[in-house]
């Protein structure tokens, strides 16, 4: 079965500064990766995913997140934080083929602070 | 340009009583998924639709029902409401693709059990 871990419940970061949050995930095979983001009140959006090919993987907000088979993690980075990406992260793990549905990790919130 | 709309956006019930959650989706998605919400837990699957007339169970199935009667819809029932049932309820579509990850959320239902 696939699982995800995200280590982090929060993470504070100041304005400027770069953030990385970290996602390790459990599957056999080749797994689909996705980071969405939920701000306070809404639904989640869709960041980012990988399913193959390049490693590293470039999404919008200007999020991107690289993908480490060798340590089974997905970890999001953004070069510089602004006030407005406070949120919450989600990263999610999926099975290759059939109609597996991801599963989500328990998320992290994340802190800006001015 | 709607996307995902859940309706409705908040509701309070008491302990036995039975409701529907409404979820419409105007971009001809193929899958339909209902989550669960809950402090700490990330979002947890509670049913999901590949397609018209179809539902399947997901991790959590338990004290819910679903019906996808037509395309645009996907309705989540309670027969008998239960305090554990207190969440917050996510809509999400997607269309029939590789990864078969949630892509458009609704705003969410909150819903009360007391």
């Amino acid at each position: 079965a696939q699982s995800v871990t995200q280590p982090d419940i929060h993470i504070t970061v100041s304005e400027g500064a770069s953030l990385e949050l970290r996602c390790n995930y459990s599957y056999g095979a080749t797994p689909y990766l996705f980071w969405y983001v939920q701000s306070p009140g809404q639904g989640l959006q869709l960041l980012l995913k990988y399913f193959s090919g390049d490693t590293l993987v470039q999404g919008i907000k200007g999020f991107e997140a690289e993908f480490k088979r060798s340590q089974s993690s997905f970890n999001l980075r953004k070069p510089s934080v602004h006030w407005s990406d406070a949120a919450e992260y989600f990263c999610a793990v999926g099975a290759s083929g059939g109609s597996y549905i991801p599963t989500f990790g328990r998320g992290t919130s994340l802190i800006v602070h001015p | 340009n709607a996307g995902v709309t859940q309706t409705p956006k908040f509701r309070v019930l008491k302990t036995g009583q039975s409701m529907t959650l409404l979820c419409a989706q105007d971009m001809n998605h193929e899958y339909m998924y209902w989550y669960r919400q809950d402090p700490g837990m990330g979002l947890r699957l509670i049913h999901y639709s590949v397609g018209e007339g179809t539902t399947a169970k997901g991790e959590v199935p338990d004290g819910y029902n679903v019906s996808r009667l037509k395309k645009q819809n996907f309705l989540l029932g309670l027969e008998s409401a239960a305090p554990s049932q207190t969440s917050v309820y996510f809509c999400a579509s997607s269309y029939q693709g590789v990864g078969n990850q949630p892509q458009h959320f609704g705003d969410g239902t909150r819903l009360s059990i007391l």
